[in-house]
């Protein structure tokens, strides 16, 4: 079983849609939680970085994490095409970061 | 532009044979790290270096090796190709801040062994 589990998708949505993207954890060592946003051919970046449980809200992305379930999610309101590409959770414990395999969304005019 | 640069941008080299990645951390950043991207595994964390001295290991190959200089730029050299090591390698450079560290990532070396 993998650290970290997250839904390869694709995902597929009409632009203005929310969109929540998920990642599972096996892992009670990791205290850092980030989502990343991959374009094709390009390296991630970083999106949402959190600590603590619960929300942090950052335009029209908010992150959530359930520490008790081992479960975070990246929610992403009024969804653009601009936003096609692939999200990517990571996770640290100590000095190794873990990342999702990533999902891959489209969003489509 | 994350501020982190990685030579050369593609390789295409043949199975046996050595390649050396290189990979400049943003100014002021003290911490490297390398990561593997294939479609079947991911991202995989390689190797870390923090001020010239490896700090971290991960499932990196004996085949590969690493190391970070006194400017601080570091190399990543794999050997001995096969085909299964062509993947997108990423360099990336961290920063760590009260809430944590946080790591930027170049764009990365697409690698192809035929």
């Amino acid at each position: 079983q993998k650290e970290v589990e997250q839904d390869p998708g694709p995902l597929s949505v009409p632009e203005g849609a929310i969109v929540s993207l998920n990642c599972t954890y096996s892992n009670s060592a990791f205290q850092y939680f980030m989502w990343y946003r991959q374009y094709s051919r390009k390296g991630p970046e970083l999106l949402m970085y959190t600590y603590s449980s619960g929300n942090k809200e950052d335009g029209r992305f908010t992150a959530q994490v359930d520490k008790s379930s081992k479960y975070i999610s990246l929610f992403i309101r009024d969804s653009q095409p601009s936003d096609s590409a692939t999200y990517l959770c990571a996770m640290r414990g100590g000095n190794k970061l873990t990342f999702g395999t990533g999902t891959q969304l489209k969003v489509e005019l | 532009d994350s501020g982190v640069t990685q030579t050369p941008k593609h390789l295409i080299t043949a199975t046996g044979q050595r390649v050396t990645l290189r990979c400049s951390p943003r100014s002021g950043d003290l911490s490297v790290y390398w990561y593997q991207q294939s479609l079947d595994q991911g991202l995989q964390f390689l190797i870390q270096y923090y001020n010239g001295e490896e700090r971290a290991k991960g499932n990196i190959l004996e085949r590969f090796s690493a190391q970070q200089f006194p400017d601080l730029h570091s190399e990543l050299n794999l050997s001995s190709l096969e085909l299964g090591d062509s993947a997108l390698y990423f360099c990336a450079s961290s920063v760590t801040t009260g809430g944590g560290e946080t790591q930027y990532f170049g764009p990365g070396t697409r690698l192809l062994v035929l």
